[in-house]
């Protein structure tokens, strides 16, 4: 069955670094969406993405953050100046065209120190 | 971006039993609705899609009452494996979700 995949699967950064997750959404899937979760707090959605631009954004989602579709099969999300606040697992997910449910890849820890 | 509440729990339940859970929303915008089950440290798993008219998946019933904004789950014949965190989500697009509710299913 086929699955999101998000690489790595932990990562471990210094405040103030630059950090590139990596999502590789199912194939044939065209909307995409990046979603945090804070440990022990709820999942919270950042941005979602159709037809190589941003379709909706939440208030999380500043000017710190960026998203990108480099290529026919990756989705990114760049955070360019990490805080200890952005901590969290970042869940990559994606859904077809005619289907509203959307499937979540395993996620990246990130840790910020 | 409105709000999705939901009861926390735990719900300690035995198995073998029936347990539901409702879940509130209030933004009456939001067009699709879903359950999602999150074990520990997981990603969300999508468990099933909810319908006015109701949708009913083996063990698993889910409800939308539109009129109300609130949402149900129900789990009948409760397993060990159904133990796990119950996210209730909904959104035109990106998903609002609650904070979920942890079911513990006890032998």
């Amino acid at each position: 069955e086929p699955e999101v995949t998000q690489t790595p699967s932990h990562q471990v950064t210094q405040m103030g670094q630059e950090v590139i997750l990596r999502c590789v959404p199912i194939s044939n899937h065209l909307y995409f969406y990046w979603y945090r979760q804070i440990l022990g707090q709820k999942v919270e959605f950042l941005v979602s993405f159709y037809n190589n631009e941003i379709s909706e954004k939440s208030e999380i989602f500043d000017d710190q953050f960026s998203v990108e579709r480099p290529d026919g099969s990756n989705f990114t999300l760049k955070i360019r100046s990490t805080k200890l606040e952005d901590s969290a697992m970042y869940f990559c997910a994606s859904r077809a065209d005619n289907y509203n449910e959307q499937f979540f890849g395993p996620g990246t820890r990130l840790t910020v120190l | 971006r409105k709000e999705v509440e939901q009861d926390p729990g735990p719900f300690n339940v035995p198995e073998g039993a029936t347990v539901a859970f409702n879940c509130t929303y209030s933004n009456s915008a939001s067009q699709s609705f879903f359950w999602y089950r999150q074990d520990c440290r997981k990603e969300p798993k999508l468990l099933m899609s909810v319908y006015s008219s109701g949708n009913e998946d083996g063990r698993f019933t889910a409800q939308l009452n539109r009129a109300s904004q609130y949402i149900s789950l129900l789990i009948r014949d409760s397993k060990l494996s159904d133990s796990a965190t119950y996210l209730c989500g909904g959104g035109a697009d990106g998903l609002t979700f609650g904070k979920g509710t942890h079911l513990i299913i006890q032998p």
